[in-house]
């Protein structure tokens, strides 16, 4: 079974300075796809970023970037120029593509905290 | 992306009554997927739903506890049976889009507090 962990229970970041949170899986599979979600206290999930395995290159979108190592099986998340409406909880996922339907594992999530 | 509508958004339900959570999808998706988000806990797939055949449940999940509909490509319903004060959480209903349904989005969730 596939297993997501996120090391970092907390992170700190000063508004407009950058922040990495780290994500690592375990899977055995080839092709699979990752995410990084934040859910603020409204409790919405909310995409950031996706990656598909069979890609080498990294995914942006705007201010967030991630790290994919797929050899060291880890998939980072940089968030630059950070602002106070990315204070939330955030999740990576690991997606497995199933004809069965593809389902999402999480890691247990970073709280991310930003300080004026 | 994808615009999914749950209802109730919240709810406080006595223990040993039900729950029946509603999702609904602006458009046809194969497969739709209920998960759990206990509090200050990760989420965890309960089960995924496609039409026309039964939920396959994920292990520690259980159809009779967690009974699930999935009437058409753009609705499905999970009911929370007999609930205990456990069964306290965020439930959340998800779909997959794009190519090889790829792009996964969610519902706004439905907080359950069960006294």
């Amino acid at each position: 079974a596939q297993t997501v962990t996120q090391s970092q229970p907390e992170m700190s970041v000063q508004e407009a300075e950058t922040v990495t949170l780290s994500c690592t899986y375990d899977t055995s599979e080839s092709d699979y796809y990752l995410f990084w979600y934040k859910q603020p206290p409204s409790r919405q999930m909310i995409l950031v970023i996706r990656q598909e395995a069979y890609k080498q290159q990294n995914a942006t979108e705007n201010r967030f970037s991630v790290n994919f190592q797929k050899a060291a099986k880890s998939f980072s998340l940089k968030i630059s120029d950070s602002q106070l409406g990315d204070a939330a909880m955030y999740f990576c996922a690991y997606g497995q593509i199933k004809a069965a339907g593809n389902k999402l594992t999480f890691g247990g999530g970073t709280r991310v905290l930003v300080k004026p | 992306s994808a615009v999914i509508s749950q209802k109730p958004s919240r709810d406080i339900c006595q223990r040993g009554t039900s729950l029946t959570i509603q999702c609904q999808v602006d458009s046809q998706v194969t497969m739709m997927f209920w998960y759990r988000q206990q509090p200050g806990q990760s989420l965890t797939l309960i089960a995924t739903a496609n039409q026309g055949s039964e939920a396959t449940y994920e292990s520690g999940f259980v159809i009779d506890k967690f009974p699930i509909s999935r009437p058409n490509l753009t609705f499905s319903t999970l009911t929370v049976s007999n609930m205990s004060p456990e069964d306290s959480s965020i439930y959340l209903c998800s779909v997959g889009r794009g190519l090889r349904n790829t792009e996964a989005f969610f519902g706004q969730g439905t907080r359950l507090t069960v006294v």
